[in-house]
This record gives C-alpha cells, sequence and structure tokens, in this order.
C-alpha cells in the first residue's frame, strides 16, 4: 500500500507556462514534505520543503502548497523552462518516527521550447 | 566542498555472489540511508544509521546488511545477490537528529545481477 502517490507518471508543458505536479498521501502521520528533482543518471537533488504548519512555501519559481484536510500537496513551477524537464519526486516525513522519508512514484516533466 | 559519493557508480555481478556498494560523506552528517529506485515505486528504503554503530531495517531490508563502523561511510552488503536485486541504488545523508530534516544524495548506483 503507497502512502505517497503522484498519479500522473508524466506531464508535459510548454516552455513559459505553468507546470502543477500532484501529490497525494494517505498517513496523517506525515507532517512534513519535500520535493526533489532527479535528472537522469545524477542523484536525486533537494528542491523545496514545506511543514505541516504551513499551507506554501515559495522560493523563486517554485511553490509548494499543503492541503492538509485533503493530504494532497502540489508544486508550481512558474514559468516553466526547458531546465525544468527531470523526473520530480514527491516525499514525506513522520517527524515524531525520525527522519526516514517516503517517497512517490515520481512524475517526469517535460518542457517543450 | 563536502560531498557524498558512491562507487562503484555501475556494476554487473551474477546470482549468488556478495556484492558490496560503498557510500562516502564528508558532511559530518549523523544520518545515512540507502534507497533502491525501481520503475513505478519510486525510492525505497533499505537501511538506515543515526550514527556510529546504530543500523535500523527500512521497508525493503531482506537480502541486504549494512554497517556503520564510522561517521563517514554506510557501505551496503548484498549477501547473496538475486535479479530481483537489479536496481539504481542510492545512498542519502543528513544532520538533524530527527524528522524534518532534508535528505542530500549520491549519483548512484546501477547494479545488474544476471
Amino acid at each position: 500500500d503507497q502512502q505517497v502517490k503522484q498519479n500522473s507518471p508524466s506531464l508535459s508543458v510548454q516552455e513559459g507556462r505553468i507546470s502543477i505536479l500532484n501529490c497525494d498521501y494517505t498517513n496523517s502521520m506525515f507532517d512534513y514534505f519535500l520535493w526533489y528533482k532527479k535528472y537522469p543518471a545524477e542523484g536525486p537533488t533537494f528542491l523545496i520543503s514545506i511543514s505541516s504548519i504551513k499551507d506554501k512555501n515559495e522560493d523563486g519559481r517554485f511553490t509548494v502548497f499543503l492541503n492538509k484536510s485533503a493530504k494532497h500537496l502540489s508544486l508550481h513551477i512558474v514559468p516553466s523552462q526547458p531546465g525544468d524537464s527531470a523526473v520530480y519526486f514527491c516525499a514525506a516525513n513522520a517527524v515524531i518516527a525520525g527522519n526516514m522519508l517516503t517517497f512517490g512514484g515520481g512524475t517526469r516533466l517535460m518542457v517543450k521550447p | 566542498d563536502a560531498e557524498i559519493t558512491q562507487s562503484p557508480r555501475h556494476k554487473i555481478t551474477e546470482t549468488g555472489r556478495q556484492v558490496t556498494l560503498a557510500c562516502h560523506q564528508t558532511w559530518n552528517h549523523n544520518n545515512m540511508f540507502w534507497y533502491r529506485q525501481d520503475l513505478g515505486h519510486g525510492l525505497r528504503l533499505i537501511h538506515y544509521s543515526y550514527g556510529v554503530q546504530d543500523t535500523n531495517k527500512g521497508e525493503v531490508s531482506d537480502g541486504y546488511s549494512v554497517s556503520r563502523s564510522n561517521t563517514e561511510d554506510l557501505p551496503l552488503t548484498l549477501e547473496s545477490a538475486a535479479s530481483s536485486q537489479t536496481s539504481v541504488y542510492f545512498c542519502a545523508s543528513s544532520f538533524q537528529a530527527g524528522g524534518g530534516s532534508t535528505q542530500y544524495f549520491g549519483p548512484g548506483t546501477r547494479l545488474t545481477v544476471l
């Protein structure tokens, strides 16, 4: 039973437009969420995070929104750039349980010039 | 610059052989983790360590072992490699003792078991 799900395996957007990547979770103990970006043949790199005490966190072109009641978070990239083309992983952490992360299956984003 | 490295980057082995994947970090992080990445599953936790002499099982630990004799290294051993262990393996580390801490990943090791 996957506790973190990314239901869209892939997403294609035009350069300059908004990319919205979605993530759902089932474990109500999760209270810290992260997004990682992964290029081929490289390790995941940290992008942005959000604590459950917030509903929004912004860093440049990247914004993460958290809807705790719906157990849903999303990553918005505005404007999208071709260099954003990568696989994006959503991850969740139950702080009280330690530093372990539970990952979603990933969404491949393709930004077309 | 501090970093986390993995070796080898690619490995081909045969069923039944023992294989050890190395992970080395120079951040002086207390926490270290091993994940495997498979299509459709994202990254799944194999083992983790919160400090020297501490090791814990993750979600998919069967057939794997780790040891932590110093802060910098967490080698992952496949006792008797199986074809189901063909995967890409990532090591990660983080500093904070509790949750809410960002993990930083190595470049990965692609393992093929024939």
